[in-house]
């Protein structure tokens, strides 16, 4: 069984400032592990991908993560903010069935101008 | 290349009531999923399609949820009878065949109301 944990339900930031979403995860396995973001009445879209290659990985929008397994981590940060990243993000790993996605309970990112 | 649509957007219904969504997956997208997304919650599993099978179908309620996707394109996802508590954004989202890039991609999703 796998599970996800987000350890913010929310998170507020300054414009320009960096940004850092935790997520841990618990696996049985190494699995992969994928962050989303989703805006508004909108559906997630993929930010980027952990597939056991490189442990930092680059997404979109100057987003990247790094995966930790000896601290079963996998965070997203961005080093400056933008107003057009406000949104709610999600952490979700990968079973041995690719699609069955299992998701965190999502962080709300707020940017102040 | 066309994303996931789905329809309707938004639907409100009474509790008892039954209630349909549709969707349609980007083009050679053989595997089709259905989520369910509490507010406050991640998207949850559904159930998962290959073509017009099933393969994991282990979260879906099935004395009130129903699930087909004819001719292993578009597909539809039924409530019956409704409950308070189906109150949710279902989304579909659909991928290469065993996700080849290991990334879903997601439709704007149907935002059901039980009153």
């Amino acid at each position: 069984a796998q599970s996800v944990t987000q350890l913010d339900s929310h998170v507020s930031v300054s414009e320009g400032t960096p940004v850092l979403l935790r997520c841990n995860y618990s696996s049985s396995y190494s699995p992969s592990l994928f962050w989303y973001v989703q805006h508004p009445n909108k559906g997630l879209q993929l930010l980027l991908k952990y597939t056991s290659a490189a442990t930092l990985v680059k997404g979109i929008n100057g987003f990247e993560a790094e995966f930790k397994k000896s601290e079963t981590s996998f965070h997203l940060t961005k080093p400056s903010a933008h107003m057009s990243d406000a949104a709610e993000y999600f952490c979700a790993a990968g079973g041995t069935s690719y699609g069955k996605l299992t998701f965190g309970q999502g962080t709300i990112l707020t940017v102040h101008p | 290349e066309a994303g996931v649509a789905q329809s309707p957007r938004y639907k409100i219904i009474e509790k008892r009531q039954s209630v349909a969504f549709w969707c349609n997956p980007i083009s050679g997208h053989a595997t089709l999923y259905w989520y369910q997304q509490i507010l406050g919650q991640g998207p949850k599993l559904l159930i998962q399609f290959q073509n017009n099978g099933v393969v994991d179908d282990s979260q879906l309620p099935k004395d009130r949820f129903s699930a087909e996707r004819l001719k292993g394109v578009d597909s539809t996802l039924k409530i019956q009878p409704a409950k308070l508590e189906d109150s949710a954004v279902y989304l579909c989202a659909s991928s290469l065949p065993g996700a080849v890039d290991g990334a879903l991609h997601f439709g704007n999703g149907t935002r059901l109301t039980v009153t």
